[in-house]
């Protein structure tokens, strides 16, 4: 089982819809990574957060420690949003090496 | 503007053959690290280096060398050893190599065998 899960693999949605990413993890953590992976293969950090819930723009991280669970959501998503988002978790207690998931690839459609 | 340069964008091995990727940065970051990509897998981590002239070895660090002997600059060699070399790789660095750091990425080399 891998330690960081991500849900759907693969999500296609309208312009316009709300979007929900998942992201789950088996390990103890320091900090949790958002990132987003363009088509051209360049890689942007979106979000690190540790507790609570962030917000940038029309992007929202959640994430809930004791169930080891983060989302990512989009508001009103636009079809400049379509890329992989890639879920990477820093386990706890060390300079470990992050843990990274396979990734979620959204497609939205105009 | 601040950032990673990665080059070549895409690069072939023949086999038997040494090849070097090239990683700079002008962030002034401390911190340096190779990642693997292959299809459907997550990243994985070849080489990191915290500072000038040391660098530690990742989770697949085998068939691959590094050096770091400018603070901008962490190439990455594939060697002959590296048996399976096809992948995208993704250079990255941070201000420092500790939890909560940003991670700032290039925008990757596609390497094929030839």
């Amino acid at each position: 089982k891998n330690e960081v899960e991500q849900s759907p693999q693969n999500l296609t949605a309208q312009e316009g819809e709300f979007i929900t990413i998942n992201c789950s993890y088996s390990v103890g953590i320091s900090a949790l990574h958002w990132l987003q992976q363009h088509p051209g293969g360049g890689i942007v950090s979106l979000f690190m957060l540790s507790s609570g819930k962030k917000k940038h723009g029309r992007l929202i991280a959640t994430i809930n420690i004791q169930e080891k669970h983060s989302s990512l959501h989009i508001t009103a998503s636009h079809p400049r949003d379509s890329a992989v988002y890639i879920c990477a978790v820093s386990p706890g207690g060390s300079q470990g090496n992050l843990i990274f998931g396979k990734g979620t690839k959204l497609s939205v459609k105009p | 503007d601040g950032g990673i340069t990665q080059s070549p964008k895409y690069l072939f091995r023949k086999e038997g053959q040494n090849v070097t990727l090239s990683c700079e940065q002008n962030l002034n970051h401390d911190a340096m690290y190779w990642y693997r990509q292959d299809p459907g897998q997550g990243l994985r981590l070849i080489y990191y280096s915290q500072i000038v002239n040391d660098f530690q070895k990742g989770d697949i660090a085998e068939g691959y060398s590094v050096s770091r002997e400018k603070k901008e600059s962490f190439p990455l060699t594939v060697t002959s050893a590296q048996k399976n070399p096809t992948a995208f790789y993704l250079c990255a660095s941070s201000a420092r190599r500790q939890v909560g750091e940003k991670l700032f990425f290039g925008s990757g080399t596609q390497l094929s065998v030839l």
